[in-house]
């Protein structure tokens, strides 16, 4: 069975950072790219980065760049997404999944508050 | 970036009814567009995959299909469990979702 289990998010302050983490199993982790998708609440669904199988090939969503870094460690079959200057704006529900959406995680709440 | 503009954002329906949502994409995506149905406090479960294809465990009253830049999900006879958010995705370059859609019973 495909698991993929995020960690990591909590109440933070604006300006301050935190790093989200996915942990992959029942599949090959490293033959699939991946992904991070949030929804701030009540909203709709959000691309936040994209990875390459390699780890080699990043994507960002134009309000992340600079601010966010997607990686992962396929000998530990978990995903990674670092989160610094952190806005307000940022709070949602952030959901791990491979690059087209077969397999979803469950989701952790990032609260970006003073 | 390519938008996707999916319509209706909402739509009141009746248990029976044949549901049609559909996103419109600004640019060529080809086949790379998926469908997600979404409920209250769960993570998207993915029903369509490249444009067409029903994903595995779905129930056969959903389909999707392609004309043109306009990419549908039609639900036939809409049971209960099928009221829900619905999200369509194209990721045939840099990602991008529609806004949604709910789904509500009259």
């Amino acid at each position: 069975e495909v698991q993929l289990v995020e960690s990591g998010g909590v109440l933070v302050q604006p300006g301050r950072s935190m790093k989200l983490s996915c942990a992959a199993s029942g599949f090959t982790f490293s033959s699939f790219p991946m992904a991070w998708v949030r929804q701030a609440p009540t909203k709709g669904l959000e691309w936040v980065a994209t990875i390459s199988t390699s780890g080699g090939s990043t994507y960002y969503r134009d309000s992340v760049k600079g601010r966010f870094t997607i990686s992962r460690d396929n000998a530990k079959s978990t995903l990674y997404l670092q989160m610094d200057s952190l806005r307000s704006e940022d709070t949602a529900t952030y959901y791990c999944l491979n690059y087209g959406g077969r397999w979803w995680g469950q989701g952790v709440m990032v609260t970006v508050s003073s | 970036d390519i938008q996707m503009t999916q319509s209706p954002s909402s739509m009141s329906v009746s248990l029976g009814d044949t549901v049609t949502i559909t996103c419109r994409a600004s640019q060529d995506v080809g086949i790379y567009v998926n469908w997600f149905q979404q409920k209250p406090g769960k993570s998207p479960r993915r029903m369509i995959y490249r444009a067409t294809n029903l994903a595995d465990g779905v129930p056969s009253r959903f389909s999707g299909s392609r004309s043109g830049s306009d990419y549908s999900l039609t639900i036939s006879s809409l049971e209960s469990e099928d009221v829900a958010d619905y999200h369509c995705l194209q990721y045939d370059e840099y990602p991008t979702f529609g806004a949604g859609t709910k789904l509500e019973l009259k």
